[in-house]
């Protein structure tokens, strides 16, 4: 099977940096994948990491290390629209490619 | 205009309740999924669908049921519901072998 960890709450300041960690086990490690859901919303999806390395899109990132079975998110110049939960996902090729998410993280970003 | 929606957006319902929850996409992707979530537990995946023929248990199917009516529409269907099913469900849809999935606004399901 498969297991994701992945602290359930953060809190940072607005214009801070934050990292979200992210450790899994899976057979079958195809991807990670990054969704963002405000209360009450959708989980949206924000990025995918399926090499080792950096990601960048806008003041968001995410890093894969494949041997460490590891992957964060980094959200940069915080905004109070950031708070949000954050979710890890595993795309699993002994799962028929499907999504196993982690329990969520709580970002609480504070003026 | 939402490219996928999900209805009832609310629903609360007695133990032993028959329960459908529909969602319908404007989004043309074969590929639909529908998942539960539960504070602390993220989402987990119930059923799946790679096409209109084809139909997938997830990791917690059981008590659940689901019929693909169309490329767009993907029902999900509590045949008996306990209280244990109350939960926010969401379906979802994606391209063939595409990362990314589109979710509905969800379904917040109790069962009293």
């Amino acid at each position: 099977g498969q297991s994701l960890e992945q602290p359930s709450e953060v809190t940072a300041v607005e214009g801070a940096i934050v990292q979200i960690n992210c450790t899994y086990q899976t057979s079958g490690f195809y991807g990670l994948s990054w969704y963002q859901q405000h209360d009450g919303g959708a989980p949206t999806f924000l990025s995918y990491n399926a090499l080792d390395g950096l990601e960048e899109t806008g003041r968001f990132s995410s890093f894969l290390s494949r041997s460490d079975s590891y992957g964060y998110l980094l959200l940069q110049e915080l905004q109070m629209k950031d708070s949000a939960s954050y979710f890890c996902a595993v795309r699993d090729n002994n799962a028929g490619n499907m999504l196993t998410f982690g329990g969520g993280t709580r970002l609480m970003v504070k003026p | 205009d939402a490219d996928v929606t999900q209805t009832p957006r609310n629903r609360i319902t007695k133990t032993g309740k028959r329960i459908m929850l529909e969602c319908s996409q404007t989004k043309g992707h074969d590929r639909m999924y529908w998942y539960r979530q539960d504070p602390g537990l993220g989402l987990r995946l119930i059923y799946y669908s790679f096409d209109v023929k084809d139909i997938n248990k997830g990791e917690i199917s059981d008590g659940y049921s689901v019929s693909r009516q169309a490329q767009a529409k993907f029902s999900l269907s509590l045949e008996s519901a306990i209280p244990n099913q109350t939960a926010l469900y969401f379906c979802a849809t994606s391209e063939d072998l595409a990362v990314e999935q589109f979710f509905g606004p969800g379904t917040r399901l109790t069962v009293l």
